[in-house]
């Protein structure tokens, strides 16, 4: 069975403090893709960022950065210069591959997520 | 590309009634749906995943009567919701992905309140 953990439930900064989201994952698939989500008030998923198994290289996007580390099954999210408008519940996620098989991604197994809170 | 349109946004029903909801993909064959609840303050849980013209498939604890899943064409998948009660007051969110597609890309989501 797979299990997404966030173990930080709220995390409250001020304003272009730099914050880090944990995310640990438990699968026992060696091939699986992982998620990042933010989800503002309005309800919407809003689509941050998919890794694959294979690719372990972190990853930066503007204000964005992911480290990825399999060996200690983590995929760790990185706000830098942090916003007010940065400021949501973010999901991370897994999705197992049916591989070979061509059925694709499965359902995703989310964490429970973490509510950031940016204060001006 | 890749856009998933849900219907209603949000929707108020009697307790008792029925309530379907739309799950569409706008520029892609969605051969695969999936949808998931979400309780106020809480994480999203998959609910069941839908082939195109097979039955869909529920996750343990989901009562695949209750919650009616069609998924008849490769564009479209529905969501019933038979005989809602208040506890069935929740968010539902579709996502949908193509053949042997390795991300599903979601609706905006509907928010259900059952009074």
């Amino acid at each position: 069975a797979q299990k997404v953990t966030q173990a930080q439930t709220e995390i409250s900064v001020v304003e272009k403090e730099d914050v880090t989201l944990d995310c640990v994952y438990e699968t026992r698939d060696t091939t699986y893709y992982l998620f990042w989500y933010k989800q503002p008030p309005s309800g919407e998923l809003v689509f941050l960022i998919r890794r694959n198994s294979f690719d372990e290289q972190n990853e930066i996007s503007g204000r964005y950065s992911w480290n990825f580390q399999k060996s200690t099954s983590s995929f760790n999210f990185t706000i830098t210069a942090s916003q007010v408008v940065d400021s949501a519940v973010y999901f991370c996620a897994l999705s197992e591959a049916k591989g070979a098989s061509g059925g694709g991604a499965d359902g995703l197994t989310f964490g429970k997520g973490t509510h950031l809170i940016i204060q001006p | 590309g890749a856009v998933v349109s849900q219907h209603p946004s949000w929707v108020i029903c009697k307790s008792g009634t029925s309530v379907k909801i739309e799950c569409r993909s706008l520029d892609f064959q969605a051969t695969t749906m999936f949808w998931y609840r979400q309780f106020p303050k809480q994480s999203l849980m998959l609910m069941a995943t839908s082939n195109e013209g097979s039955k869909a498939t529920y996750e343990q604890g989901v009562e695949k009567d209750k919650f009616l899943i069609n998924h008849a064409s490769l564009t479209l998948s529905t969501l019933t919701v038979t005989s809602a009660h208040p506890e069935d007051s929740s968010f539902y969110i579709c996502s949908a992905r193509g053949p042997g597609g390795t991300e599903a890309f979601f609706g905006q989501g509907t928010r259900l309140t059952v009074v």
